[in-house]
């Protein structure tokens, strides 16, 4: 089945410095890949909508200068969390596939800023 | 625009009892529903999906779900729990007209021995 490997799974990092979170679809190429935000014993909140070769899609309300997301590849999209904050301290998860398979998701990336 | 709702934040089962888990949607015409469900700290993994034909949909792990049109449900349903059940289960709809999914707010599964 599909496969989606994100990478890292926690990351700590101090205040003010920039974080790059990998999402790799590894037997299969994807066109479009989501980044979602979860918060302790919350849903999942989808930030922006990842599209190869072209800009992003972000939801309304999420900075999209804060968190810049690129995807070069069919096989990668990568999100960064610019000049982190506390509050940007948070589960971070990608997901790509289609909708007729099923959305596949990678394992999540658990983000505190100190 | 398309919403979800798990009325049930919190469930707690004796292992192996029934469980029936629930999710309402709205959405103007026929959705694109699935499961989720999230062991701590990890992703998300696919139950089960529905998007037409047979209202009764057979997943993974012994689960199933029933889509009702009349009662814009989908629950999830699986005849015996095991403790390995124990999870965050989500319950999301997508639209046709977008990749988007958008998702409930979760049932935290407990199960007792």
């Amino acid at each position: 089945g599909a496969v989606v490997s994100q990478h890292p799974s926690w990351v700590i990092c101090k205040s003010g410095t920039s974080v790059k979170i990998e999402c790799r679809s590894l037997d299969f190429q994807a066109t479009t890949m989501f980044w979602y935000r979860q918060f302790p014993k919350q849903s999942l909140m989808l930030m922006a909508t990842s599209n190869e070769g072209s800009k992003a899609t972000y939801e309304q309300g999420v900075e999209k200068d804060k968190f810049l997301i690129n995807h070069a590849s069919l096989t990668l999209s990568t999100l960064t969390v610019t000049s982190a904050h506390p509050e940007d301290s948070s589960f971070y998860i990608c997901s790509a596939d289609d909708r007729a398979k099923g959305y596949t998701f990678g394992s999540g990336t658990r983000l505190t800023v100190v | 625009a398309q919403s979800v709702t798990q009325p049930d934040i919190h469930i707690t089962v004796s292992e192996g009892a029934s469980l029936e888990l629930r999710c309402n949607y709205s959405y103007g015409a026929t959705p694109y529903l699935f499961w989720y469900v999230q062991s701590p700290g990890q992703g998300l993994q696919l139950l089960l999906k529905y998007f037409s034909g047979d209202t009764l949909v057979q997943g993974i792990k012994g689960f199933e779900a029933e889509f009702k049109r009349s009662q814009s449900s989908f629950n999830l349903r699986k005849p015996s729990v095991h403790w390995s059940d124990a999870a965050e289960y989500f319950c999301a709809v997508g639209a046709s007209n977008t990749d988007k999914l958008i998702f409930g707010t979760g049932t935290r599964l407990q199960v007792f021995p």
